[in-house]
């Protein structure tokens, strides 16, 4: 099965701040890599696709990059609605996986 | 629009089984794959199976292979996941996520999420 490990587990930013989330897969996934947010109590919210790709309405603020096996989640300019928890999910074979998250709190 | 409306809470003994449902609007069924995911109380995503609406084939995570059951119902639009023999750590929101497309199996479309309390 491929792992997934996220970096850092919780990272602290301000607001306007440039942030990258990093996703490595214990082995190559090529680019099928999705980004998801989930906000507290909420259900989570598909970010980014095919490791690059964003999805329709997601704000220019979020990008991705990688393949292979290390992937980053980068928001250019921390806005207040951006605090929350991001997963990296693998979709290159079954089973499919999560990262175990990213909390990004407010400093 | 897309939709999945899943049932609501429930509350399971230990040793119980819980049958949770997806029911489906705004596209047709058959022609994405919807994946199961569930999240415990203050914990990180973990990804069940996946089943293909259209001839019933599933994969299942190894964790959960000897006690789940995903399915689906054509005639109403409806996906169903069953998992047995509850412990107090199958406790979790349980999500049903509509994929993209063929490749494209991240989930783009969740349901709201079932509560799932096991408890003596």
């Amino acid at each position: 099965d491929i792992q997934m490990t996220q970096s850092p587990s919780t990272l602290s930013a301000s607001v306007g701040d440039r942030v990258t989330i990093t996703c490595r897969a214990s082995q190559s996934i090529s680019s099928w890599l999705a980004w998801y947010q989930q906000k507290p109590g909420k259900v989570p919210k598909l970010l980014i696709y095919k490791a690059s790709t964003s999805e329709s309405g997601v704000p220019s603020r979020f990008s991705g990059s990688g393949s292979g096996t290390e992937f980053t989640l980068t928001i250019s300019s921390l806005q207040p609605d951006d605090f929350a928890t991001y997963y990296c999910q693998h979709y290159i074979k079954y089973p499919y996986s999560f990262g175990q998250g990213t909390k990004l709190e407010i400093k | 629009q897309v939709q999945l409306v899943q049932s609501g809470p429930e509350v399971k003994k230990p040793g119980a089984s819980v049958k949770v449902s997806c029911k489906a609007s705004g596209y047709t069924f058959t022609d994405y794959n919807v994946n199961w995911v569930r999240q415990a109380p203050g914990q990180g995503l973990e990804w069940m199976g996946i089943i293909n609406p259209s001839h019933g084939g599933t994969s299942y995570a190894q964790k959960f292979q000897d006690r789940v059951n995903m399915t689906s119902d054509m005639s109403t639009s409806t996906l169903y996941m069953e998992l047995s023999s509850l412990t107090s750590e199958d406790t979790a929101v349980y999500y049903c996520a509509r994929c993209d497309g063929d490749y494209a199996s991240y989930s783009v479309t969740w349901g709201q999420g079932t509560l799932v309390t096991v408890s003596s």
